[in-house]
């Protein structure tokens, strides 16, 4: 069963860089995409963006200008780097994998980490 | 963009039956999927494809979608379906995808 894990500081100042990673366990990276969601505290679920192992993106237009998710399939992990960051980006920040169903059409999160908070610090 | 609507809270007495609801515009052509969320912990998806169960989830937990709303049922609910449920679909038009707005159910 594939498990994956975030890594990264816990504080980061504002208007600086916020860069986490996943490192994906006991499952291959090829035929899924590879996301990050966030939940700031107190709200709810908000997606970021994804990965494929082939390199293609997607982020989701809110925050495509300062986000950036790449992959490295050396180590079994894929990264995320959201820059100039604001007491708004303060949040629980979830890696999870994308499951396209059968058809293609029932894409959903199918494994996520346990969460890694991060604190914008002014 | 599009939007998912859910009811901020839902709240039902052990072993009665909690339905919870997710508005969008014409969700009946989406494939919906349903998250639940304990307190720190991260999400677990109980329900995708609109009413199909991931091994290991009782099948006290079922869902439906029609027209412009999907439910999420739960069954015979336990105290331990205390949690915040999400729904969830892909929105094959911009290749984005969106969560509902999510529900805290209280089991009284």
């Amino acid at each position: 069963q594939v498990q994956l894990q975030e890594s990264g500081p816990g504080l980061v100042r504002a208007s600086e860089t916020l860069s986490l990673t996943c490192t994906v366990s006991g499952g291959s990276f090829t035929g899924y995409y590879w996301s990050w969601v966030r939940q700031p505290p107190g709200e709810g679920l908000e997606y970021i963006g994804y990965i494929y192992y082939s390199g293609s993106t997607n982020y989701n237009p809110s925050l495509k200008s300062r986000v950036t998710v790449s992959l490295d399939t050396s180590k079994n992990q894929f990264s995320l780097k959201l820059i100039s960051v604001t007491a708004a980006d303060t949040a629980v920040y979830y890696c999870a994998r994308v499951n396209f169903g059968g058809s293609g059409y029932a894409r959903r999160f199918d494994s996520w980490g346990q969460g890694s908070l991060v604190t914008v610090s002014s | 963009s599009y939007v998912l609507t859910q009811p901020p809270s839902v709240s039902v007495a052990p072993g009665q039956t909690a339905r919870i609801t997710c508005g969008g515009n014409n969700i009946g052509s989406k494939s919906v999927h349903w998250y639940q969320e304990k307190p720190g912990q991260a999400p677990v998806l109980v329900v995708y494809d609109n009413s199909d169960r991931p091994s290991g989830i009782p099948e006290r937990f079922s869902g439906s979608n029609s027209g412009n709303t999907a439910t999420l049922t739960i069954s015979r609910v336990e105290a331990g379906d205390e949690a915040d449920y999400y729904c969830q679909v892909w929105d094959s038009r911009t290749d984005h995808y969106v969560f509902g707005t999510g529900t805290k159910v209280t089991v009284l």
